[in-house]
């Protein structure tokens, strides 16, 4: 079946330095990609996303990065601190109404 | 940013006894989903609702199950808990494709 998952299980940075979390999709029809972050005990929290029409978009530190040449989707988050010490997850969706589909996550570790 | 209840937030129960994890939104969501997901692991989708009166199974099987009479109401019912049961389950709504979650419920089944 279709599966987005994630390159690397831990990422450890140290405070200060640019953090890239990767993910990898197989289903080329995807047209919505999410990330959350997932802090230890809570639910996971909307980051930010972006449309299969678009190959970057950018919020407050963040920057989603979209190559659906090589089916990959990237999250960059600039100047970590160690409030970014969380897991996060990719996820997407084939169709507005289908429902979402999420990857394994990536534990990024800032130490500081 | 969708405000979003789960309650109890944490559950030790003994095998053989029923429960029902509530779950409310106050974002007047059509869309309602609920995920399982244990520790450190990808989160999947048991049930999604897509309106009052309207619910679904999601990907992985479950046990439980799941009523929408009301918009902001989504609450999951496991009818004869097991220790298999126990991790954290995950309720979201949505308007459209961006799902909001609750902070979730930990349930551990002795």
């Amino acid at each position: 079946g279709e599966s987005v998952g994630l390159h690397l299980p831990t990422l450890s940075v140290q405070e200060g330095d640019n953090s890239i979390i990767n993910c990898a999709y197989s289903n080329s029809a995807s047209d919505y990609f999410i990330w959350y972050k997932q802090e230890s005990g809570k639910g996971p929290q909307f980051i930010i996303d972006i449309r299969s029409n678009m190959d970057k978009r950018q919020g407050q530190r963040v920057t989603v990065l979209l190559n659906k040449t090589v089916k990959h989707l990237s999250l960059q988050i600039a100047a970590t601190q160690p409030g970014d010490s969380a897991v996060y997850f990719c996820a997407e969706n084939i169709s507005p109404g289908s429902t979402l589909t999420f990857g394994k996550g990536t534990m990024l570790l800032v130490s500081p | 940013e969708a405000d979003i209840y789960q309650t109890p937030r944490y559950l030790v129960i003994g095998t053989g006894k029923k429960i029902t994890l509530e779950c409310s939104q106050t974002m007047g969501h059509d869309k309602m989903y609920w995920y399982q997901q244990d520790p450190g692991m990808e989160l999947h989708l048991i049930h999604y609702s897509y309106g009052v009166n309207s619910t679904e199974k999601g990907d992985l099987s479950s046990e439980s199950t799941v009523s929408r009479i009301r918009t902001e109401h989504f609450p999951l019912t496991l009818e004869s808990a097991r220790p298999s049961h126990t991790s954290q389950y995950l309720c979201a709504s949505s308007r459209g494709e961006t799902q909001y979650f609750g902070p979730g419920t930990r349930l551990l089944v002795l």
